[in-house]
């Protein structure tokens, strides 16, 4: 059984420019949230998706988008970058969407915004 | 609005000892509360779970209290070890389904 993957796990990108982050859930997990993490702090949630339909939202702007495909993997897409943007990109599979559903983290990617 | 408190401020212990980290929640009515690990270049990792109806939760080492009249969590690791050593974090849920929201977590250091 493999766990949550993301990737890159590191990147780079200038102010204005977009960026597609990538992650595969663990196996047999239909629900895939986003969460956004800035130094010192704890994970924002920024969306959920389940069987491919976002299924909440939190307190982001609509330049964030998401993806979930039939496999379950999942994208997150950020336009028009801005350097408050730099942060750790979580993902988090869990099996349902259910309030004792605990999550499954992966790694992250780190996103630098110059 | 929601609120969760976790104090900012790091927790140094001796090993040996019990860490008691504190989560305290406002405008809130949590049917759950999470509580995760998170350990420098990693993603948060699940620990514990307690419903609105159990007071308290044990496994191994750990154990969660839940008092939802003074609307706070309390997160106790006994005979504390130097691999404790890592940021917690509480995450009050249930009216979201599991679309959590995390307080700032508190870093606990335990000292060998």
């Amino acid at each position: 059984e493999t766990g949550v993957t993301q990737s890159p796990t590191h990147l780079i990108k200038t102010r204005g420019q977009q960026v597609t982050l990538r992650c595969s859930s663990q196996s047999g997990h239909n629900t895939v949230s986003w969460y956004q993490q800035a130094l010192g702090q704890g994970p924002q949630f920024i969306f959920q998706y389940y069987r491919e339909e976002e299924n909440g939202r939190g307190n982001f702007p609509p330049r964030f988008s998401g993806l979930q495909f039939p496999n379950y993997s999942s994208e997150l897409n950020v336009n028009a970058l801005e350097l408050d943007d730099s942060a750790l990109y979580l993902c988090a599979s869990s099996d349902g969407q259910g309030a004792h559903e605990k999550l499954f983290f992966g790694s992250g990617t780190q996103l630098s915004v110059l | 609005s929601q609120k969760i408190e976790q104090n900012s401020e790091a927790l140094n212990i001796q090993e040996g000892k019990t860490a008691t980290l504190t989560c305290n929640y406002t405008n809130y009515s949590p049917a759950y509360l999470q509580w995760y690990r998170q350990d420098p270049g990693r993603g948060p990792v699940f620990l514990l779970l307690i419903r609105e109806n159990e007071k308290e939760k044990r496994k191994e080492r750990l154990k969660v209290t839940f008092d939802t009249t003074l609307k706070q969590s309390l997160f106790h690791i006994t005979a504390s070890q130097p691999a404790d050593s890592a940021t917690y974090l509480c995450a009050p849920g249930g009216n979201a389904g599991n679309m959590l929201t995390f307080g700032g977590g508190t870093r606990l250091m335990v000292k060998p």
